[in-house]
């Protein structure tokens, strides 16, 4: 079936460092791929996203390259801040546009001390 | 923001008794998802909807019971709660029609929790 595994965390960087969150998935087909970011007490929002291989999505500074040859969607920044301190979710879609549903993977906790 | 709330924003019952969680969006968007968030495993589908009255089930459906009657709202039932779903309930939207990508809009979740 589809799954999408990322590290849980929690990942503890100080401000200013280079981040990356690695995602990597299993899906028959070509699925899109999305980052989202949950803030404390908040719902979901749409990070970044990339529909087929070798697309960068990218926002906010964060940036994430869709990598059919080792099926990963890596999350970076180069320089992060306390502001960034969230839930991060790695997920694709499997249904080539239909409505069937997101497969997220378990989330990254992230927290940037000052 | 998309305009998605959901209601009541927390919840504390008792086991077996029955629960209604209501989705309501005025995005006019097609599709309607329910899901669950928990610790150490992310979302998870419950149900979705692809149109009034058009509902099917999800990853973890099981106990849940969905109802649309208008595009606007997407109703969630446990008929008979048990501490298990004690969770936090996530609706999302989307309309495929208008995004390639299936992006999906997040509200801002509902907090239940069962006794």
């Amino acid at each position: 079936g589809n799954s999408v595994t990322q590290m849980e965390g929690p990942v503890t960087l100080s401000e200013e460092a280079f981040l990356t969150i690695n995602c990597t998935y299993t899906a028959t087909g070509y699925p899109s791929l999305f980052w989202y970011v949950q803030y404390p007490g908040e719902g979901l929002q749409l990070l970044l996203k990339a529909t087929k291989a070798d697309d960068k999505g990218s926002n906010k500074g964060f940036e994430a390259t869709y990598r059919k040859e080792t099926t990963s969607f890596h999350l970076e920044k180069g320089s992060v801040q306390v502001s960034d301190s969230a839930v991060y979710f790695c997920a694709l879609d499997y249904s080539g546009g239909g409505a069937d549903g997101l497969t997220f993977g378990k989330g990254t906790h992230l927290i940037i001390q000052p | 923001d998309a305009g998605i709330t959901q209601s009541p924003r927390h919840k504390v019952t008792e086991t077996g008794t029955p629960v209604t969680l209501r989705c309501h969006q005025t995005e006019n968007h097609r599709y309607m998802y329910w899901y669950r968030q928990d610790p150490g495993h992310g979302l998870r589908l419950i149900h979705y909807s692809y149109g009034v009255k058009d509902t099917d089930k999800g990853e973890v459906s099981d106990g849940y019971s969905v109802s649309r009657s208008k595009t606007e709202d997407f109703l969630l039932t446990l008929e008979s709660a048990t501490s298990s779903q004690t969770s936090v309930y996530f609706c999302a939207i989307s309309d495929p029609g208008t995004s390639v990508q299936n992006e999906q809009f997040f509200g801002p979740g509902t907090r239940l929790t069962v006794l």
